[in-house]
């Protein structure tokens, strides 16, 4: 059992909130993810970050942020939420790793996140 | 384009039989091939992961089998219970990067049956 959590498990709000999707793991990974994923699809890539103070997009356009001030800590932010927003929000970190060092990414529970 | 496309979409079985699941991917540079299993409502959970060199692997009742050549890959489940009830996600990693980027199946939704 990975020890990465996220809270809240659910959330339904209205539109033009803000919320933070928290995310912490315990294992003293560097890298650490954010991926949405819709009802029979596939995940997808919005955030990342190597490190403290590294974050970057990925492959999914987002209007949410996020922040690494700590190693064990990712949370992610929606200025102002729309129902486009609603989806799981699934954190994970994995071990830094050399190029031809194979980590796994280790997932946490998720946030269902419903915007009404 | 890199893809990673899983069949069937669902499956029903019933309790004690075997399954197969299959992923087709077009990723390259490949680096590493995994299967995870997604239980409603959780995160994935990884049950295999194999390089270019591996073309099987297994983890209890799951052995999972890569053909690098064809760019192909299995999961077979051997006498399924009801806890195998599941989503099963193959994501196929590249090397062309140093992020190791992940390319996520859309998954088979597996259902077991008593």
């Amino acid at each position: 059992e990975a020890d990465i959590y996220q809270t809240p498990r659910y959330l339904v709000i209205g539109t033009g909130k803000k919320i933070t999707l928290e995310c912490s793991q315990t294992m003293g990974h560097d890298k650490m993810y954010w991926y949405q994923q819709d009802p029979g699809m596939e995940l997808h890539l919005i955030h990342y970050s190597y490190g403290v103070n590294s974050t970057e997009k990925g492959d999914l356009s987002s209007e949410s942020t996020v922040s690494r001030i700590r190693t064990e800590h990712f949370p992610l932010t929606l200025e102002s939420a729309r129902p486009s927003h609603t989806s799981q929000y699934l954190c994970a970190s994995s071990e830094k790793g050399g190029f031809r060092r194979i980590d796994t990414q280790y997932f946490g529970p998720g946030t269902r996140l419903t915007v009404l | 384009k890199n893809q990673v496309e899983q069949s069937p979409q669902s499956l029903i079985i019933l309790e004690g039989k075997n399954c197969t699941l299959q992923c087709n991917y077009t990723v390259s540079p490949f680096s590493n091939l995994r299967w995870y299993k997604q239980d409603t409502g959780r995160g994935p959970v990884s049950l295999t992961i194999m390089t270019f060199s591996e073309n099987t692997k297994s983890n209890g009742r799951y052995t999972a089998t890569l053909d690098a050549d064809t760019k192909q890959s299995s999961l077979h489940i051997t006498a399924s219970q009801l806890s195998d009830s599941a989503s099963y996600i193959c994501v196929v990693s590249d090397r062309g990067s140093t992020l190791g980027r992940l390319y996520f199946g859309r998954g088979t939704q597996l259902t077991v049956w008593p």
